[in-house]
């Protein structure tokens, strides 16, 4: 069964610029989740997407956004990116509520 | 609010011995789930054990094992007989009833087993 597939694996940005990142579930997967880590700040979580909704938002600016779409592969986009969005995304899915989450193995976004 | 704590940031061992990973967590729910999970240097989160708030019986898996207390409200990870393989982040994480996909996790443990 294949895992959690992030693309792209690296990715490198200006100022300025928006960027969209893509994750593809565990096939079955319904709920896909999104966390932000960096060296200062560890693993937050950004949002968290069921059957095309988000369900949960974690505590970053509206210039991070995400959706689903309705074969649960899931986006992320960055807008006005800033040097401090330097950092590796990762997504993961999950069956059910409180279902291990399943991690894929990132987008590392460097911004210059 | 949700937190968990790791206060090792950094550990390191010889080959073949046993090593505790510490985790201690803070929550007003009643009914959570707590997890580890390990990041090998490639960066995949890989999922190493979930446990709910009403399971206080402690885990065995092959070399792995885990101390849950809620008592004290720690959920303590040792490895037994390390091999180089284990080195990795290892973090713990929390996630409450209401909002269970999202996971609050400690800062990590940086696990070095030296051959």
């Amino acid at each position: 069964k294949a895992g959690v597939t992030q693309t792209p694996r690296y990715l490198i940005k200006t100022r300025g610029q928006q960027v969209t990142l893509s994750c593809s579930p565990i096939s079955g997967h319904r709920s896909v989740s999104w966390y932000q880590q960096t060296p200062g700040q560890g693993l937050q979580f950004l949002f968290e997407y069921f059957s095309e909704t988000q369900r949960n938002k974690g505590n970053f600016p509206g210039r991070f956004s995400g959706r689903q779409f309705s074969n649960s592969r899931s986006e992320m986009n960055v807008s006005t990116l800033e040097l401090g969005d330097s950092a590796l995304y990762l997504c993961a899915s999950s069956l059910y509520s409180n279902q291990p989450q399943h991690f894929g193995d990132g987008t590392r976004l460097s911004i210059l | 609010a949700q937190k968990v704590t790791q206060a090792q940031t950094e550990i390191s061992v010889v080959e073949k011995e046993d090593v505790t990973l510490d985790c201690v967590y803070e929550t007003r729910d009643t009914t959570y789930y707590l997890f580890w999970y390990k990041q090998p240097p490639s960066g995949e989160l890989v999922f190493l054990i979930r446990r709910n708030s009403f399971d206080e019986q402690n885990e065995i898996s092959g070399r792995y094992s885990w101390n849950f207390q809620k008592s004290t409200s720690s959920f303590n990870f040792t490895i037994t007989a390390s091999q180089v393989v284990d080195s990795a982040v290892y973090f713990c994480a929390l996630s409450a009833s209401g909002s269970a996909r999202q996971l609050t996790f400690g800062s990590g443990t940086q696990l070095t087993v030296l051959p």
